[in-house]
C-alpha cells in the first residue's frame, strides 16, 4: 500500500515568514512529486512539480526532494495571508496514478 | 472555456434519484480521472480513462458508473446513492494515463459538491 504522509496542521506562520511544509512517502520507486494548493471549497491547483533530488525554485515557492530519505518539502517565502490554504503532496511511481496525502492546512496571519 | 470544466457545481439528490456529473477538458489531454474528496480524507481515485478506455477502477461501488465518449468528455452516472456518498467529486485530466514523467501533471476541474439526502 503506497502511502503519503503529511502533518494535518494547522501550521500557523506570521505574514512575511517562511512556511515549511513536509511530506514523506513509502514507495521507494516514486519518481514524480507534486504540490497542490487547495483553498476551502475549491479544487486543487498545481503549484510545483519536482522530479530529481535537490531544490527547485519558482517565485516564492521552493520544492525540495530527497529520494534517499523519501522526503519532499515545500517552502513558501514571504508568506502572505492569501497563501492560507491546504497544501496537498502527491506522488507517482512513473507508470501509476497519483497518491495524495491528506494535506497540511497553512494559516498565515497578518 | 479553458482548462477543465465540471457541471453541475452543486447537486442535491435523494437516494432513489438518478443523476449525472459532466466533465469536459479543453487542454488536448488524453487521460481523464474521477476523484472523490471527503472531509478529513485524502483524495480518492475512482476511475481512470486513457484514450477513452477505462484503465483503472479503484473498487468503486456499481452505483457509480463512468462513461467516456471521447478524450475530452467524461461523465459519472449516479443511481441509488447513499448519504455517505456525499462529497466533492473532482474531475482531472493529464496528457497521458499515468502520472509520472515531466509534463504529465494532472489538472483539476472545480468539482461538483454532491449532497445525498
Amino acid at each position: 500500500q503506497k502511502e503519503v504522509e503529511q502533518n494535518s496542521g494547522p501550521l500557523s506562520v506570521p505574514e512575511g515568514a517562511i512556511a515549511s511544509l513536509n511530506c514523506t512517502y513509502s514507495d521507494r520507486g516514486s519518481q514524480s512529486f507534486f504540490w497542490y494548493r487547495q483553498y476551502s471549497g475549491k479544487s486543487p491547483e498545481l503549484i510545483m512539480s519536482i522530479y530529481s533530488n535537490g531544490d527547485k525554485e519558482d517565485g516564492r515557492f521552493t520544492a525540495q526532494l530527497n529520494k534517499a530519505s523519501q522526503y519532499v518539502s515545500l517552502l513558501i517565502r514571504d508568506s502572505q495571508p492569501s497563501d492560507s490554504a491546504t497544501y496537498l503532496c502527491a506522488v507517482s511511481s512513473g507508470y501509476s496514478t497519483l497518491t495524495f496525502g491528506k494535506g497540511t492546512m497553512l494559516l498565515v496571519s497578518p | 472555456e479553458t482548462g477543465v470544466t465540471q457541471t453541475p457545481r452543486h447537486l442535491v439528490m435523494g437516494m432513489t434519484n438518478k443523476k449525472s456529473l459532466k466533465c469536459e477538458q479543453h487542454l488536448g489531454h488524453n487521460a481523464m480521472y474521477w476523484y472523490k474528496q471527503s472531509a478529513k480524507k485524502p483524495l480518492e481515485l475512482m476511475f481512470v480513462y486513457n484514450f477513452k478506455e477505462q484503465t483503472e477502477n479503484n473498487s468503486v461501488p456499481s452505483r457509480f458508473s463512468p462513461e467516456c465518449p471521447n478524450s475530452s468528455h467524461l461523465f459519472l452516472h449516479l443511481h441509488t446513492l447513499q448519504p455517505e456518498d456525499s462529497a466533492l467529486y473532482l474531475c482531472a485530466s493529464s496528457q497521458e494515463g499515468f502520472s509520472g514523467g515531466v509534463d504529465n501533471e494532472q489538472f483539476f476541474g472545480p468539482g461538483t459538491r454532491l449532497t445525498v439526502l
